[in-house]
Parts: C-alpha cells; sequence; structure tokens
C-alpha cells in the first residue's frame, strides 16, 4: 500500500531563518506531487507541483521553493522565512490513472502536515 | 477566483443526515466535482466525485442538479467523528490535480 510522510510535524522558527520540509512517499512510483499551505482559518493554497523529478512548477511568487531531488521525495525550503510563511503545509501525492490500478478517482492523497510558527 | 460557494459552517444532530450544499453556477460540462473533507490538524480526505450522475459510496452520497449548477453531499447518518470542514471543488479533469483548488469549505459541526 502507499503511505506519505511529511516531517518535522511542528517547528517554531525565528524570521530570518531557513526553512527545510521534506516529504516521501512508499508504494508508488512517479507520482505527481505536491505542496499546499494553509493560514490559520483559511483554505488549502497550493504553493508547488511537479511532474517529474527536477520539475517543479510554482503557483504562487514568494520566497519559497521546491525540490524534486528523487521520484518519491519532495523538499521545500527557505533561505529566509518571514513571518507571513506560518502555517500548515500540506504534501500530497497523485496516481496516473495507467499507475493507479482498480477504479480511477483522480484524488489526491495527503501527508500529516507540518505546521510552522514563524516567530 | 472561486469556482463553488458554500456555507460557512453548519450544524448536524448525531444520526441524523447532512446535507451539504455547494453552488457551482458557472461549471462547465466535462467539469468535475469533487469533495473533500478535513478533520481538525490533518490533511483533506477525499469523499467522493460525480461528473453528471449522482453518486454513491461508504461514506457519502453526492447529487447534482439536472443543470449541474449545484450538488448536495449527503452523510447519511452522521457522527461526531464527521465534524470537519468539508470542501467542493471543481476542476477541469480527473487526470489533471494541478486545478485542485480548495476554498473555505463548510465546517460541520456533529452535535450529539
Amino acid at each position: 500500500s502507499q503511505t506519505i510522510h511529511q516531517w518535522p510535524a511542528t517547528l517554531v522558527q525565528p524570521v530570518g531563518s531557513p526553512l527545510s520540509l521534506e516529504c516521501t512517499v512508499e508504494g508508488t512510483s512517479n507520482p505527481n506531487l505536491y505542496w499546499y499551505r494553509q493560514a490559520a482559518g483559511r483554505g488549502l493554497q497550493l504553493l508547488f507541483y511537479s511532474v517529474g523529478i527536477g520539475q517543479i512548477s510554482s503557483e504562487v511568487p514568494q520566497n519559497l521553493s521546491a525540490s524534486r531531488p528523487q521520484d518519491r521525495q519532495f523538499i521545500l525550503s527557505s533561505k529566509k522565512l518571514l513571518l507571513s510563511d506560518s502555517g500548515f503545509y500540506l504534501c500530497a501525492w497523485a496516481t496516473l490513472p495507467g499507475l493507479a490500478g482498480g477504479w480511477y478517482t483522480g484524488e489526491l492523497f495527503f501527508g500529516e502536515g507540518s505546521r510552522l510558527t514563524v516567530l | 477566483d472561486a469556482k463553488t460557494t458554500q456555507p460557512t459552517s453548519m450544524d448536524c444532530a448525531e444520526g441524523r443526515a447532512a446535507n451539504l450544499p455547494c453552488n457551482h453556477s458557472t461549471i462547465s460540462g466535462n467539469e468535475y466535482v469533487y469533495w473533500y473533507r478535513q478533520i481538525h490538524s490533518q490533511g483533506p480526505q477525499y469523499i467522493i466525485h460525480g461528473l453528471k450522475n449522482n453518486e454513491t459510496n461508504e461514506m457519502a452520497s453526492l447529487i447534482i442538479t439536472e443543470d449541474r449548477k449545484s450538488s448536495t453531499l449527503i452523510l447519511p447518518h452522521a457522527t461526531l467523528r464527521d465534524t470537519a470542514v468539508y470542501y467542493c471543488i471543481v476542476r477541469a479533469s480527473m487526470y489533471n490535480n494541478n486545478d485542485m483548488r480548495f476554498g473555505a469549505g463548510t465546517r460541520l459541526t456533529v452535535k450529539p
């Protein structure tokens, strides 16, 4: 079965410090990968998505970046955090129809989330 | 640019059916309606999706109006564990997740 893990689960960082959040997927190959952010009391905002190693698409210009060094690894980074970067960060994956097996629903599978507080 | 409109919050009594409405008046013919829910401090969870026909699975039923401009998610027997934020999403293709846009959703509170 497929699983997705992201870490750290919680972190508190000072303004101007760097950030690295990591996400890995197991049990599948060549997944599409996504980073979302959720500010307090708000909906989810798509930040980045990737359809393959080294292929990153950015949805919103900001001081964050993403990388995909391996097929099932997705990393969210920042060189200098801002107060506005605080939020709940979610990694997600989706498979392709040919790889889904069974009934394809087109659903996204989300990780447990990483709660970032920038002080 | 929100494609869907949902009430901010709703309450439901435990054991009763929860009916969550969603308006998507600008939906085009090939766009799908997806529902997810997010329990506090967890990632969203897929519930159900549909194109034109009503759909049912082990979690819920999805009723789409004939003109497809609105839909209703039905949880037939709500439990306390169904308390969550429910998102209605319109997307162009079930094969392209890059257009998954989550709005504010409806906060459903199931009360004993």
